[in-house]
């Protein structure tokens, strides 16, 4: 079975600082893993995606994450937050064994973002 | 513009009805799924469907049925054996990495 760990359910940084969010992954085969934002009553948007190409990913609104197969980690970076980037974060790996495609979320990190 | 459509935003349920969520994609994906979401747990898989006419239960399947007669939909039914139907439900459809597209969602209250 896949499985995702995100590591604090809550993060608060000041506008201008870096944003690390993280996430650790347990998979028996090579895994695709997600980053989705969520903001207030609305659906997950995709930010981006590891598909075994490149290990360092960017995706949209200046966030990238890098897969680290040795420390099964694919954390999620800003490098200067904004206010808009306050959202929940959710990590996703997608199973391969059994359920074609569907995917295991974490938990959820809640990003709040100070002035 | 290509997308999921959940309809209604909002729905209020009494107690013992069965109430349907509404489910439609264009994105002509084969695999569609139903996450329920609740404070603090994430989201959980209550049913998916990789083809049409076929089905599969999730790890929250009791008191929830879906059907899947068309590739562009695919209804959850929220029985009145769910006894704790509140929550927030989204609608996925996944592509060809599996990344998933979500659609705005469904607050589901009881009344």
């Amino acid at each position: 079975a896949q499985s995702v760990t995100q590591l604090g359910s809550h993060v608060s940084v000041s506008e201008g600082a870096l944003v690390l969010l993280r996430c650790n992954y347990s998979s028996s085969v090579p895994p695709y893993l997600f980053w989705y934002v969520q903001y207030p009553n609305q659906g997950l948007q995709l930010l981006l995606k590891y598909t075994s190409a490149a290990t360092l990913v960017k995706g949209i609104n200046g966030f990238e994450a890098e897969f680290k197969k040795s420390e099964t980690s694919f954390h999620l970076t800003k490098p200067s937050a904004h206010m808009s980037d306050a959202a929940e974060y959710f990590c996703a790996v997608r199973g391969t064994t059994g359920g074609g495609n569907k995917l295991t979320f974490g938990t959820g990190t809640q990003l709040k973002v100070e002035l | 513009d290509g997308g999921i459509t959940q309809s209604p935003k909002y729905l209020f349920r009494k107690e013992g009805q069965n109430v349907t969520l509404s489910c439609e994609q264009n994105l002509n994906h084969d695999a569609m799924y139903w996450y329920r979401q609740d404070p603090g747990q994430g989201l959980r898989l209550i049913y998916y469907s990789q083809i049409v006419n076929d089905f599969q239960k999730g790890d929250i399947a009791e008191g929830y049925s879906v059907s899947r007669e068309k590739k562009e939909s695919f209804p959850l039914t929220v029985t009145s054996a769910q006894k704790n139907p509140t929550a927030f439900y989204l609608c996925a459809s996944t592509g060809a990495f599996a990344e998933a597209f979500f659609g705005q969602g469904t607050r589901l209250t009881v009344v």
